[in-house]
């Protein structure tokens, strides 16, 4: 167990629709980090907050959004939902920028 | 940009063979490098880590040096076992401005009796 924790561990919708994930870090570590992982793509950084503020933004969709509260966790929200955004998503987190541990992941299914 | 090149699996070994899952990297300065194992059904998990030439990360069993010259970090256990069967994963990051992981695409472990 990494102490990462993420929910819902399954998510089903259809297309059009909107989703949030949410992910809570081990406990004092400031940074989130939010990952996808599908079978064409393979493993995609998303998106970094440290301390609240956006850190560092990589493949992310302008359908796709993040924000991490006061409290450190953070939420990933997905809209207008298509076929390919079916994939793990995966949470992380680390101390500073630092060894990042990994939470179990949601599994998104886009129906 | 940074990149990670792993061996294409899957690989199937024997118990209490000897494994090699090799990797290399493309990157600028100095790279963190790291070695993840994602088991059927689960997240990733840290197996080990260098952060800088000539470390050598290990744990289980398993080892990986970091090889500055050879811009490689490859992956071996000298007596693998069933339960050992996953997707072992290479990645980078470097610190500062963000410290992203960039991944290779895995490679499936499968071990056999």
């Amino acid at each position: 167990d990494s102490g990462v924790t993420q929910t819902p561990k399954h998510l089903i919708t259809a297309t059009g629709q909107r989703v949030t994930l949410r992910c809570s870090p081990r406990s004092g570590d400031l940074s989130v980090y939010w990952y996808q992982q599908s079978l064409d793509q393979g493993l995609q950084f998303l998106i970094q907050y440290y301390n609240g503020e956006e850190r560092a933004k990589g493949n992310i969709l302008e359908r796709f959004s993040a924000q991490q509260f006061p409290d450190l966790h953070s939420e990933l929200n997905l809209s207008s939902l298509e076929l390919g955004d079916s994939a793990l998503y995966f949470c992380a987190s680390s101390v500073l920028e630092d060894t990042q541990y990994f939470g179990p992941g949601t599994r998104l299914t886009v129906l | 940009g940074n990149s990670v090149t792993q061996m294409e699996g899957p690989v199937t070994l024997s118990e209490e063979a000897f494994l090699t899952i090799n990797c290399t990297y493309t990157a600028t300065g100095y790279p963190s490098l790291f070695w993840y194992v994602q088991y059927p059904g689960e997240g990733l998990q840290l197996l080990l880590k260098a952060t800088k030439a000539d470390d050598k990360g290990s744990n289980k069993g398993f080892e990986a040096t970091y090889r500055k010259e050879t811009t490689s970090f490859h992956l071996e256990k000298g007596s693998v076992q069933v339960s050992d069967s996953a997707v072992y994963f290479c990645a980078l990051s470097r610190a500062g401005g963000g410290n992203k992981l960039t991944f290779g695409t895995g490679t499936q472990l499968k071990v056999e009796l």
